[in-house]
């Protein structure tokens, strides 16, 4: 089967760095995403990774290694309003996205 | 940026009344589009894809009579929830792709909360 796991929550503190990390066993591999989803809305668009290695953009980077299947999310200087949920999707070879449960990141002060 | 604009946001109506959910791609042709749907406190749940001209594809245990899809243009896909119930009560999303081989993200719709009373 295909499947994507990756924690059902974690804590930080206000401007420390917190990485989440996501596994996947998928059949074949277009690309990984990452989505962020506040309470009560949709998610939003974060990073994509298609090749190995390390995107950058801004305060959030995003890893991925394909031999792995794994990829995680960096969120550096985190700030209240990043407490959100943060979903891993991988596009399998036939182009079908398979969501990860997603893991609630909780900010405190 | 591509944009997916949903409507209504939200929405109450009374068991057995039929809701309609539209999902329109504004700035791009949206070749495919994906329904979700999401209970609280849980991950997006694929309902079904559509691809525009053709029927949609619902995946295993939702009833396609009860959530009728259209696609009829490359820009608008609507979802109508049949006899609702109270257990149908949900956050239904919508999202768009420009090509299935596109590996650019999907574009989600703001989302559509149901109640049914």
């Amino acid at each position: 089967g295909q499947n994507i796991d990756q924690p059902t929550e974690m804590t930080a503190t206000e401007g420390a760095i917190v990485q989440i990390n996501c596994t996947y066993q998928t059949s074949g591999f277009n690309g990984l995403f990452w989505y962020q989803q506040h309470a009560g809305e949709a998610p939003t668009f974060l990073s994509y990774n298609v090749l190995d290695g390390l995107e950058e953009k801004g305060r959030f980077s995003s890893f991925l290694s394909r031999s792995k299947g794994y990829s995680y999310l960096l969120l550096k200087e985190l700030q209240m309003k990043d407490s959100a949920s943060y979903l891993c999707a991988v596009k399998n070879s036939n182009y079908q996205l398979i969501w990860g449960a997603g893991t609630k990141l909780i900010i405190k002060p | 940026g591509a944009v997916v604009s949903q409507h209504p946001s939200w929405v109450i109506c009374k068991s057995g009344t039929s809701v309609k959910i539209e999902c329109r791609s504004l700035d791009f042709q949206a070749t495919t589009m994906f329904w979700y749907r999401q209970f609280p406190k849980q991950s997006l749940m694929l309902m079904a894809t559509s691809n525009e001209g053709s029927k949609a594809t619902y995946e295993q245990g939702v009833e396609k009579d009860k959530f009728l899809i259209n696609h009829a243009s490359l820009t608008l896909s609507t979802l109508t929830v049949t006899s609702a119930h109270p257990e149908d009560s949900s956050f239904y999303i919508c999202s768009a792709s420009g090509d299935r081989g596109d590996a650019s993200p999907l574009h989600f719709g703001n989302g559509t909360r149901l109640t049914v009373t």
